[in-house]
């Protein structure tokens, strides 16, 4: 069974520090995985796609990186600002889980001005 | 097309009453799920419809939910005889055939009092 475990739970940084966000998942055998941010009281924005055959994906100041051998995640911020605070979610699509995104409990960024 | 409509945006109910959500999901997506979030955590999932089909329901799904998608277009989320462990945020997700990411919506913060 698929689990997606994302470190650390919560996060704080000042402004204009490049962090990054780590997940991992126990099944290597997936076909994508999917980065979202959640801000608040809302739904979930999707930030990045990385395909199963993808190192690594890019938009503006993020950047993800996926091993799949290794069962990793990274995403990359560059130069954060206070608007970047958020929950960040990743989630995995695993040949055993049908068409069913499986979630981490997400990583709390907090950037301070 | 605006993306993904959820309905309402909020909900309070008094324990016992019977709730139902509406989600409309980007036309052209096949695929739509519903998912269910508690404070702090990630997504769980509920269910998901490929057009008007409900092929798949977690075991969290008690039979006071029930989940349609009639012909395919919108879909309806009841739950009948609230507890107050329903509270949640619920959140409708669509996805075209393939692998190809889901798109969220704002989701229904359901308050059971």
């Amino acid at each position: 069974k698929q689990e997606v475990t994302q470190i650390p739970a919560a996060l704080s940084v000042p402004e204009g520090e490049n962090l990054v966000l780590n997940c991992s998942f126990t099944d290597s055998a997936i076909y994508n995985l999917q980065w979202f941010r959640q801000d608040p009281g809302k739904g979930l924005t999707s930030l990045l796609l990385i395909q199963s055959s993808q190192r690594e994906q890019t938009s503006g100041r993020l950047n993800a990186s996926l091993d799949k051998s290794s069962g990793r995640s990274t995403l990359y911020i560059a130069a954060s600002q206070p608007g970047d605070s958020a929950t960040y979610l990743c989630a995995v699509f695993s040949e055993d889980s049908s068409y069913k995104l499986i979630f981490g409990s997400g990583t709390r960024l907090l950037v301070r001005p | 097309d605006t993306g993904v409509s959820q309905d309402p945006r909020h909900k309070i109910t008094k324990r016992g009453q019977n709730v139902t959500f509406r989600c409309d999901p980007i036309s052209e997506h096949n695929r739509l799920y519903w998912y269910r979030q508690t404070l702090g955590q990630g997504p769980e999932f509920l269910t998901y419809f490929q057009n008007e089909a409900q092929l798949e329901k977690s075991r969290l799904l008690s039979d006071r939910f029930s989940a349609e998608r009639p012909k395919g277009s919108f879909s309806t989320l009841e739950i009948q005889r609230t507890e107050q462990g329903d509270s949640a945020m619920y959140l409708c997700a669509s996805s075209p055939d393939g692998y190809y990411g889901y798109t969220f919506g704002s989701g229904t913060r359901l308050t059971v009092v």
